[in-house]
């Protein structure tokens, strides 16, 4: 069965510097790969997702992803952050497209410090 | 202009009750989920309809019935409720696969939040 870990349950980073949180999967294929984003209170909102082709991954508010099949990483990238962008961040493995069953990893906490 | 709303946002009830949590999306999608999210943040399936048919059904007591009435609508119904159902309840949906919309993108509620006491 598909798995995916978020190494890191919460990161403090200062407002303006990068960030970077992990996601590994374990499938044997190449899944289906996205990132979620929830602020206190909200529903999930999709970052990013990669599917196939170029393995850096653009989406909203600044954020990227890049895909490193020999790692099984697929790691989100901000190279400034704002203190909008604390939240809970969700990896996610897709394996199934027909149904979009995703798993999803355990979360990372973002907090950000003046 | 709400794309899944969840309704009630905060459910506060008593052991052994049976209570429902209503969904509907007005995106025009064709499937729709339930997601339960423990304390801990941890988010897992529960249920998944395409078209008002169950395609996916994991592992959930079956005190939890969801009902899809038409497509734009996935209700939960929960009966006898225990105290480890206290969590809060995700509807999500997503547009067809494989179409010129078919992204794998799960579009979601703000959840409702469950609490038994």
């Amino acid at each position: 069965a598909q798995s995916v870990t978020q190494p890191d349950i919460h990161i403090t980073v200062s407002e303006g510097a990068s960030l970077e949180l992990r996601c590994n999967y374990s499938y044997g294929a190449t899944p289906y790969l996205f990132w979620y984003v929830q602020s206190p209170g909200q529903g999930l909102q999709l970052l990013l997702k990669y599917f196939s082709g170029d393995t850096l991954v653009q989406g909203i508010k600044g954020f990227e992803a890049e895909f490193k099949r020999s790692q099984s990483s697929f790691n989100l990238r901000k190279p400034s952050v704002h203190w909008s962008d604390a939240a809970e961040y969700f990896c996610a493995v897709g394996f199934n497209f027909g149904n979009e069953k995703l798993t999803f990893g355990t979360g990372t906490r973002l907090t950000i410090i003046p | 202009d709400t794309a899944v709303s969840q309704t009630p946002k905060y459910l506060v009830t008593q052991m052994g009750n049976d209570k429902s949590i209503k969904c509907e999306q007005n995106l025009g999608h064709d499937t729709m989920y339930w997601y339960k999210q423990d304390s801990k943040k941890f988010l897992k399936i529960m249920f998944s309809y395409n078209n008002k048919e169950l395609i996916i059904n994991e592992t959930v007591p079956n005190r939890f019935s969801p009902k899809s009435p038409d497509k734009a609508h996935l209700n939960l119904h929960i009966n006898s409720l225990e105290l480890g159902d206290s969590a809060v309840y995700f509807c999500a949906s997503s547009p067809p696969s494989g179409g010129a919309e078919g992204t794998g993108e799960l579009f979601f509620g703000e959840g409702s939040r469950l609490t038994v006491l």
